[in-house]
């Protein structure tokens, strides 16, 4: 079955400067996708990143970049030049398959992001 | 592009009546819906997957008879909490992914509180 791991329940960072969500996962299939998402205090899920896991290229998109390990089984997310709006949790999830849109998302613990002016 | 809606966004029920939360995905075509719960500060736990005209696939530990869910066209799903109870207070959400699509495309949510 397959597993998400979040293992920091909170995290703070200076504004401006970069911060590492850390990621692990588990799984037996070999085609699988990994998710980044953001819940601000709102609810709303907002889709960061994705990262395939025959994709050899870590993901970036804008400030967000996914560094994938994949012999490590890590897929850690960073953000660089923190923003104060970017206080929020942060959810790694994980899809087996590459299915685009039947397969299941399971989701990690979560990590609330502070952001401190 | 590729929105999900979302209604109610909170609901207040007395305990022992049922509420029917919807999800309707607006500009694509929804075959598959997951549904998703959500206590404060914790993750989202997928509660059922509902697929289009054949009935939903519950995750171990979900009440089927309990947490009704219909996915009668390509446009809408429904979740029905039946004879709620104050535990079943929580944050319900909903999400699809559109073919093509690599994102999942989340419902603002259901802000449930049974009194």
């Amino acid at each position: 079955a397959q597993k998400i791991t979040q293992t920091q329940p909170g995290m703070f960072v200076q504004e401006k400067e970069a911060v590492t969500l850390d990621c692990t996962y588990d799984t037996s299939d070999q085609s699988y996708g990994l998710f980044w998402y953001k819940q601000p205090s709102s609810g709303e899920m907002i889709f960061l990143i994705y990262q395939g896991s025959y994709d050899e290229q870590n993901a970036t998109e804008g400030r967000y970049s996914l560094n994938f390990q994949k012999a490590r089984k890590s897929a850690n997310l960073v953000i660089s030049a923190s923003q104060l709006g970017d206080s929020a949790m942060y959810f790694c999830a994980m899809r087996e398959g590459l299915s685009s849109n039947t397969g299941k998302l399971i989701f990690g613990q979560g990590t609330t992001l502070q952001v401190k002016p | 592009g590729a929105v999900v809606s979302q209604h109610p966004s909170r609901v207040i029920c007395k305990s022992g009546t049922s509420v029917k939360i919807e999800c309707r995905s607006l500009d694509f075509q929804a075959t598959t819906m997951f549904w998703y719960r959500q206590f404060p500060k914790q993750s989202l736990m997928l509660m059922a997957t509902s697929n289009e005209g054949s009935k939903a696939t519950y995750e171990q530990g979900v009440e089927k008879d309990k947490f009704l869910i219909n996915h009668a066209s390509l446009t809408l799903s429904t979740l029905t909490v039946t004879s709620a109870h104050p535990e079943d207070s929580s944050f319900y959400i909903c999400s699809a992914s559109p073919w093509g699509r690599i994102g999942y495309t989340f419902g603002s949510g259901t802000r449930l509180t049974v009194v």
